[in-house]
């Protein structure tokens, strides 16, 4: 147990939908990264908060948002849903913004299928 | 922006050994990390590499050499359950920054 906590492990909704994940960071951990992972693809950086500020933006859709609250617990949300939104959504966090040794602990993921 | 390449599949025997390699292309590089993800689970960090050489950790080990942009993940006495795939990420050097993550080498390990 990496001690992130994803919810929902799964999801299935219908394109055009709206879905938010949750996630909440080891204890003690300030920074939350979001990735996409699909079969064709490999993990896919989306974007990543800092002690409640975005700190790193990569391939996120204008569709997707994020934030992190001042618990530090993060949520993205996926608006506007097509089927090659179907994929598994991890979660990461680590102690602080991304220092050299930095590890990443990633939760056990939101499986989300779009129909 | 960054480029990593890994070899999509390999096979190996119980009790074997295998060398797992990863190349990148970077405009800058802060570390090289290596996780392992079974089948719809979360991956787990194995080992991480900033400078030139071997690091050791039980039967597994990494190397890097910077110069050539190369590292690989070396396994050893190959059990069942390290059939997983083994994933290739690399910090870039420019301040805080997140991984970048290659797509994997799937490892089946047979009996």
């Amino acid at each position: 147990d990496s001690g992130v906590t994803q919810t929902p492990k799964h999801l299935i909704t219908a394109t055009g939908q709206r879905v938010t994940l949750r996630c909440s960071p080891r204890s003690g951990d300030l920074s939350v990264y979001w990735y996409q992972q699909s079969l064709d693809q490999g993990l896919q950086f989306l974007i990543q908060y800092y002690n409640g500020e975005e700190r790193a933006k990569g391939n996120i859709l204008e569709r997707f948002s994020a934030q992190q609250f001042p618990d530090l617990h993060s949520e993205l949300n996926l608006s506007s849903l097509e089927l090659g939104d179907s994929a598994l959504y991890f979660c990461a966090s680590s102690v602080a913004g991304g220092q050299t040794n930095e590890k990443l602990f990633f939760g056990s993921g939101t499986q989300l299928s779009v129909l | 922006g960054q480029n990593i390449d890994q070899p999509t599949e390999m096979t190996a025997t119980e009790g074997a050994i295998v060398q797992i390699n990863c190349t990148y292309q970077t405009s800058g590089f802060n570390g090289l990390f290596w996780y392992q993800q079974h089948a719809g689970e979360a991956p787990t960090f194995l080992s991480y590499n900033v400078l030139d050489g071997l690091e050791e950790k039980g039967r597994f080990s990494s190397f890097l050499s910077r110069s050539k942009g190369y590292s690989y993940l070396l396994l050893k006495e190959l059990q069942m359950k390290d059939s997983a795939s083994y994933l290739c990420a690399v910090r870039v050097a420019w301040g805080y920054s997140t991984l970048t993550f290659g797509k994997g080498t799937m490892l089946l390990v047979s009996p």
